[in-house]
């Protein structure tokens, strides 16, 4: 499955599938991106980050991917298990932004059906 | 057990009352932030302090105080003048002049107002 988030801020896998959830960012200059996990009522998690010098990094079962060109970043989660059942936002940080502030998507509801 | 720690989890408060949120983190970060997190929108940014003694006004700070006494500790004041204040709030830290500009998060705190 496949998301955009702030126009399908749901998404609904198959156990075991793998699940795809998309960010579009809003300003070329930033630099520094941060996928995090939110499950109910606790705190987000930090999954998995990217500067803008690269175009893809990997980590435990997820991979995130920039392009830059169109501004959109994508968390893509392999193998998707019912525990990643959770909120996935997208947050950025602009080069120019001395107190390190971020801007935060709305974020994606992930549901994995077992 | 090194992490973010906010205190309470949950809390009500009368119209009127002045309320102070707890945050505090034992990771040595020299930056710390609070978020407010509603249904249906992006973290928005409150208050964030890079070093003791010292902080910045967010996207949102009107209605809110803040202070850094001590470099593990930043807590959060939601005063009176603050109109709509029932949500989830979030404090977060990082380590400044780190390689990461990663912020890690709190469990939250969701503040309820009767």
């Amino acid at each position: 499955g496949e998301s955009v988030g702030l126009h399908l801020p749901t998404l609904s896998v198959q156990e075991g599938d793998n699940s795809i959830i998309n960010c579009a960012y809003s300003n070329s200059a930033s630099d520094y991106f941060i996928w995090y996990k939110q499950e109910s009522g606790k705190g987000p998690q930090f999954i998995i980050d990217i500067r803008s010098n690269m175009d893809k990094r990997q980590g435990q079962r997820v991979t995130v991917l920039l392009n830059k060109t169109v501004k959109h970043l994508s968390l893509q989660i392999a193998a998707t298990q019912p525990g990643d059942s959770a909120v996935y936002f997208c947050a950025e940080k602009r080069a120019e932004n001395t107190g390190n502030q971020f801007y935060f998507g709305t974020g994606t509801s992930l549901t994995v059906i077992p | 057990d090194g992490g973010i720690t906010q205190s309470p989890k949950y809390l009500f408060r009368k119209e009127g009352q002045n309320v102070t949120l707890s945050c505090e983190q034992n990771l040595n970060h020299d930056a710390m932030y609070w978020y407010r997190q509603d249904p249906g929108q992006g973290l928005r940014l409150i208050y964030y302090s890079q070093i003791v003694n010292d902080f910045q006004k967010g996207d949102i700070a009107e209605g809110y105080s803040v202070s850094r006494e001590k470099k593990e500790s930043f807590p959060l004041t939601v005063t009176s003048a603050q109109k709509n204040p029932t949500a989830f709030y979030l404090c977060a830290s990082k380590q400044q002049g780190a390689s990461t500009d990663t912020q890690y998060f709190g469990p939250g705190t969701r503040l309820t107002v009767l």
